[in-house]
């Protein structure tokens, strides 16, 4: 089956310093990958959607600035957080979808940690 | 917009128990329906989907859901669980024609060997 990952798994930074989080699919080409955040015990909140040679589409209420996205490429989505701040301490997921098809495969999602 | 529910928080069953997990959501228009699952410590994977036909669907390890346009629901099941069951369970829809998807806020499920 498709499968995407994610890198780094897990990261702890310190307040104010920037840090980017890798998703790649693996083996099929996504010119759709979605990035999402999930709180603990809570659902998956979408944040943007990115487009391959496109500017990401964000989701209400979600910073452009703060969460920067890149998609360089049909196999490569980059979402770095700026600035980061506790408050961004998450886990971050991302997902892809098949050229073609409706179903998006998800990443094993980045623990942030912002101290 | 589009919101999904999903009334059972953490639902406990023993092995070999039926189960039944409920999903409803907002939007009366014409959706794809997904159940996910995510096993602890992995990412989630697609149960089943839903885009049109058969309202019964058949997802893989045995479970089915069904979709009901008059309740706007998805209801997931499996008629004997397995201790491996144990997991978080998602439900999601997207608007037709608009791939973006809208969770539920999951539903624990504990099986008791």
């Amino acid at each position: 089956g498709a499968v995407v990952s994610q890198h780094p798994s897990r990261v702890i930074c310190k307040s104010g310093t920037s840090v980017k989080i890798e998703c790649r699919s693996l083996d099929f080409q996504a010119t759709t990958m979605f990035w999402y955040r999930q709180f603990p015990k809570k659902s998956l909140m979408l944040m943007a959607t990115s487009n391959e040679g496109s500017k990401a589409t964000y989701e209400q209420g979600v910073e452009k600035d703060k969460f920067l996205i890149n998609h360089a490429s049909l196999t490569l989505s980059t979402l770095t957080v700026t600035s980061a701040h506790p408050e961004d301490s998450s886990f971050y997921i991302c997902s892809a979808r098949d050229s073609g098809y409706h179903e998006q495969y998800f990443g094993p999602g980045t623990r942030l940690t912002v101290t | 917009a589009q919101s999904v529910s999903q009334h059972n928080h953490h639902v406990i069953l023993s092995e070999a128990a039926s189960l039944e997990l409920g999903c409803n959501y907002s939007y009366g228009g014409t959706v794809n329906l997904f159940w996910y699952v995510q096993y602890p410590g992995q990412h989630l994977q697609l149960l089943l989907k839903y885009f049109s036909g058969d309202p019964l669907v058949k997802g893989i390890k045995g479970f089915e859901a069904e979709f009901i346009k008059s309740k706007f629901s998805f209801n997931l099941r499996k008629p004997s669980v397995q201790w491996s069951d144990t997991a978080e369970y998602f439900c999601a829809v997207s608007n037709f024609g608009n791939e973006k998807l809208t969770f539920g806020t999951g539903t624990r499920l504990t099986i008791i060997p």
